[in-house]
């Protein structure tokens, strides 16, 4: 079936830097969207991307759909306490009322 | 209702055993899915609702899960002789039911199914 591969799995970084994390596919999709899942709370949509080649921001975040439409990366510039959380990134399945889910990035913050 | 919202939270239930678990979607929301999260994964297609009818439940796991949407709003997702390898976190979105490629899916805060 089909499989995202999200890196890295887990993330350590300091207040206000920036971070990057992507998402890779074996197959071509058409839509890629990026979701944040905070503790005991189901995951809530940041950023949808729909064309090839899209750059997308949500304030201090930036999502890409890459041009071959087998990946994507999200960067969150100069990090907060609030931006703790596990990142997904998830692909819209032609045809189909589903997605599917890569693995999530951990991110975790030291003030 | 303002959001998803999902009961129980928690279930602790003994192998064997019938567990029921409840999902309250957007009152005006057409499509109800579930998902299945493992520890450390993202969510997991299982099936899903467009009101009543069910068109796709090609992610349950064996035929020992079922779901229900018998009115169209709440439903119900039903696993019968419970495996330790079904716990999981049970998750439920819904989405307005468009069918256009923007349609976003609203997640509910999941049950934490613990099988011992």
């Amino acid at each position: 079936g089909q499989q995202l591969n999200q890196s890295p799995q887990s993330m350590f970084i300091q207040e206000g830097e920036d971070v990057s994390m992507n998402c890779t596919s074996s197959s071509i999709f058409n839509t890629w969207l990026w979701y944040k899942q905070d503790p005991g709370e189901g995951p809530v949509l940041l950023i949808a991307l729909y064309k090839a080649g899209e750059l997308t921001s949500n304030g201090r975040l930036t999502a890409q759909f890459g041009i071959t439409r087998k990946d994507s990366f999200l960067n969150i510039s100069a990090s907060i306490p609030s931006d703790v959380g596990i990142y997904f990134c998830a692909v819209k399945i032609q045809g189909a009322q589903k997605l599917v889910f890569g693995q999530g990035t951990r991110l975790t913050i030291n003030p | 209702g303002a959001g998803v919202s999902q009961s129980p939270r928690y279930k602790v239930t003994k192998r064997g055993q019938d567990v029921t678990l409840r999902c309250d979607p957007i009152s005006s929301h057409a499509t109800l899915y579930w998902y299945q999260q493992a520890l450390g994964q993202g969510p997991e297609f299982l099936t899903y609702f467009n009101y009543e009818a069910q068109p796709d439940k090609s992610g349950l796991p064996s035929d020992r899960f079922s779901a229900e949407r018998p009115e169209g709003s709440i439903s119900t997702l039903t696993i019968q002789r419970t495996e330790q390898r079904d716990s999981a976190m049970y998750r439920c979105a819904s989405s307005a039911g468009r069918l256009v490629r923007s349609e976003t899916q609203y997640f509910g805060p999941g049950t934490r199914l613990l099988v011992l």
